[in-house]
């Protein structure tokens, strides 16, 4: 069965850092695209973060040159890097399969970030 | 960037209900649209993609249909389950940009 399973989160204070994991399983995870999409409790959707089976990166306006996507194809997981938090920024983060470009098929449960003091 | 706009916001209906959900893009996404599911405490759950192509395991009262800048989900016959809030999102896989719509909860009437 096809699981993507988040962890990492917590609280933290803003300007300070938080790095999100993602371990898939039941699916050659090396060869899709992936994804990290947030929600604000209550609120919409918003996507974060794409990297390409190839490692190419793509990120949301809202947090390019803060976060980093990567990917480590060998452990079968995906990471978020988390630099400059802002409370904007708390959320719940879900990690997210690529089919191909089409939509995005498989979600995680969601793992909370909250940055406040 | 391309903006998505989903309409209504709140919709209220019964079971059996044949209910439409509307998404409108500010610029052309060809069939480049997603409809998702959301169940309070849960994660999305992908309903349809390319516009028009069902899910595999999703019931066959979903539909969607649309092209360019206006989209519409359709449930045919609104079972208890179906009660919930629906995204749409563009997806635009050469410049990498995804837009969600801002959802539209269904409510039991």
């Amino acid at each position: 069965e096809v699981h993507l399973v988040e962890s990492g989160g917590g609280l933290v204070q803003p300007g300070g850092s938080l790095r999100l994991s993602c371990a898939a399983s039941g699916f050659s995870f090396s060869i899709y695209g992936m994804h990290w999409v947030r929600q604000v409790p209550g609120e919409g959707l918003e996507w974060v973060s794409f990297i390409g089976p190839a490692g190419d990166t793509h990120y949301s306006g809202s947090v390019k040159g803060r976060f980093i996507i990567s990917r480590e194809n060998a452990k079968k997981s995906l990471y978020l890097q988390m630099n400059s938090l802002r409370a904007g920024d708390t959320a719940v983060y879900y990690c997210v399969r690529d089919i191909n470009g089409d939509a995005m098929d498989v979600w995680g449960q969601g793992t909370t970030v909250t940055v406040s003091s | 960037d391309i903006q998505m706009t989903q309409s209504p916001s709140t919709l209220s209906a019964s079971v059996g209900d044949r209910v439409t959900i509307t998404c409108r893009a500010s610029q052309s996404i060809s069939r480049y649209l997603a409809w998702y599911q959301q169940k309070p405490g849960k994660a999305p759950n992908l309903l349809i993609y390319k516009a028009s192509s069902l899910e595999s395991g999703v019931p066959s009262r979903f539909s969607g249909s649309g092209s360019g800048t206006e989209f519409t989900l359709t449930i045919s016959s609104l079972q208890p389950d179906d009660f919930a809030t629906y995204y749409c999102q563009q997806y635009n896989t050469y410049s990498r940009e995804y837009t969600f719509g801002q959802g539209t909860k269904l409510e039991i009437k």
